[in-house]
């Protein structure tokens, strides 16, 4: 399968801890967004690579907020000291250049108590 | 402000039985506008990308239309399996790169 993935798919934490997420694009796709989306909510933006050059960031994201794209491939959301409202469900999506769609992962939920 | 506004939030239909999603968007420079299905614990699939009004595209029992300001999701003789939640998304020349999604329908077919 050449989908989107994402690990872990789920995670439990403590307010306080930290916790990183991974998200492996579709090969060959050189764009990749993270989204964040709580329940009854649409997903929101929170930040975008091309490549390794991470070019938008939403003002959702706090400065506990960190993602990387190393070597532009697989991509690392971290969330620091969290809090209980960082609780949500974390989408990873990516595409190619060429078309404007992009392609969603499983997701990685995120429950901080 | 670009605001992407779905509607009806939660809708419930018998197999077989036809309707329309609709997605209203206010945004300068359209870039597309995008349908996901978004089944529960998952992430969105994606269904559509429109460009233009008056543009259509079809798959299997589905079929988005735009329009200017507007964009339907006609679902035709809906199955059990159609059950999911339907967004909306726009691409706007305001927005850079991301998607800015509508909060959904939440579509329920009872056999």
């Amino acid at each position: 399968d050449t989908g989107v993935s994402q690990n872990p798919r789920h995670k439990i934490t403590k307010r306080g801890q930290n916790v990183t997420f991974r998200c492996d694009p579709i090969s060959e796709h050189n764009r990749l967004y993270w989204y964040r989306q709580t329940l009854g909510q649409g997903p929101e933006f929170l930040t975008y690579f091309q490549n390794e050059a991470q070019l938008e960031k939403s003002r959702l994201l706090s400065d506990r907020f960190s993602a990387e794209r190393p070597k532009g491939s697989f991509s690392t959301l971290e969330i620091q000291r969290t809090e209980q409202g960082d609780s949500a469900m974390y989408l990873c999506a990516s595409r190619e250049d060429s078309r404007r769609a992009q392609y969603f992962g499983p997701g990685t939920r995120l429950l901080v108590l | 402000e670009d605001q992407v506004t779905q509607s009806p939030e939660a809708l419930r239909l018998q197999e077989g039985e036809s309707s329309s999603l609709n997605c209203s968007y206010t945004v300068s420079g359209l870039r597309g506008l995008f349908w996901y299905r978004q089944d529960p614990g998952k992430g969105p699939e994606f269904l559509f990308t429109l460009y233009s009004a008056g543009e259509e595209k079809e798959k299997e029992r589905l079929k988005a239309t735009l329009t200017k300001k507007e964009s339907f999701l006609h679902i035709t003789a809906p199955k059990p399996e159609d059950s999911a939640t339907y967004l909306c998304a726009s691409l706007n020349s305001n927005s850079g790169y991301a998607l800015n999604f509508g909060k959904g329908t939440s579509l329920l077919v009872t056999p």
